[in-house]
């Protein structure tokens, strides 16, 4: 089994401000990667998949970028709806298909 | 608009099954796999249990091998998951959610808002 670790577990920044997440793989995943965001009472959104592609309606201030095991997703220039929990999840090798455990970005 | 809606979660006792229900609509049902995804309370997203298209493959996550069953009827544009023996740590809300379609590209493309299920002692 695959397992993802991300990095912080809390993400502080200031609205206007980047926040950069990541994400660890236990195995290579080639570009076998998507994220996620899920907001409190929503379903979980995605938002990349292979690594870097946006999923359909994502604003370009979401990016993603990473192969291996070392990925990133970046959010430039953070607005009020963009403060949720961001969840990485792999597909190169399942079952199962893993999640990392999520970073909550806050407002700072 | 593409829509899953997810029903039959509620307050169970330990011990006791739910059959949770996710009705498909504005695709075509039977040219997307399928899956089961739960969060528990204060914790992250957990992976359950696949179907094929077809229904010839499913698989399922170590924590419910063995006691819960996905299932589909394309015919109703229906998924399934039948919830056997429930234990405390399956209290959580669960979502289906539907497979990219693109070959080899299993990512969770639309996802249900989720049912709730609640297991007492």
């Amino acid at each position: 089994e695959i397992v993802m670790t991300q990095s912080p577990a809390t993400l502080s920044v200031s609205p206007g401000e980047r926040a950069t997440l990541s994400c660890r793989a236990s195995q290579s995943l080639s570009d076998k990667l998507a994220w996620y965001q899920h907001k409190p009472g929503q379903p979980p959104r995605l938002l990349m998949y292979d690594v870097s592609t946006r999923a359909t309606g994502i604003s370009a201030r979401f990016s993603g970028s990473g192969s291996g095991t070392e990925f990133t997703l970046t959010i430039s220039s953070l607005q009020s709806e963009d403060f949720a929990v961001y969840y990485c999840q792999q597909y190169n090798n399942w079952p199962p298909i893993t999640f990392g455990q999520g970073t909550r970005l806050e407002i700072k | 608009e593409v829509q899953l809606v997810e029903s039959g979660g509620g307050l169970v006792q330990r011990g006791e099954s739910l059959r949770l229900s996710c009705a498909a609509s504005g695709f075509t049902f039977s040219s997307y796999s399928m899956n089961w995804v739960r969060q528990a309370p204060g914790q992250g997203l957990e992976w359950l249990s696949y179907i094929s298209r077809s229904s010839t493959a499913t698989y399922y996550a170590d924590s419910v091998q063995g006691r819960f069953t996905i299932s589909r009827d394309n015919a109703r544009n229906s998924l399934f998951l039948q919830m056997n023996s429930l234990r405390a740590e399956d209290a959580a809300v669960y979502y289906c959610a539907r497979i990219s379609p693109e070959s080899g590209h299993y990512y969770l493309d639309v996802w249900g808002k989720g049912t709730t299920v609640t297991v007492s002692s």
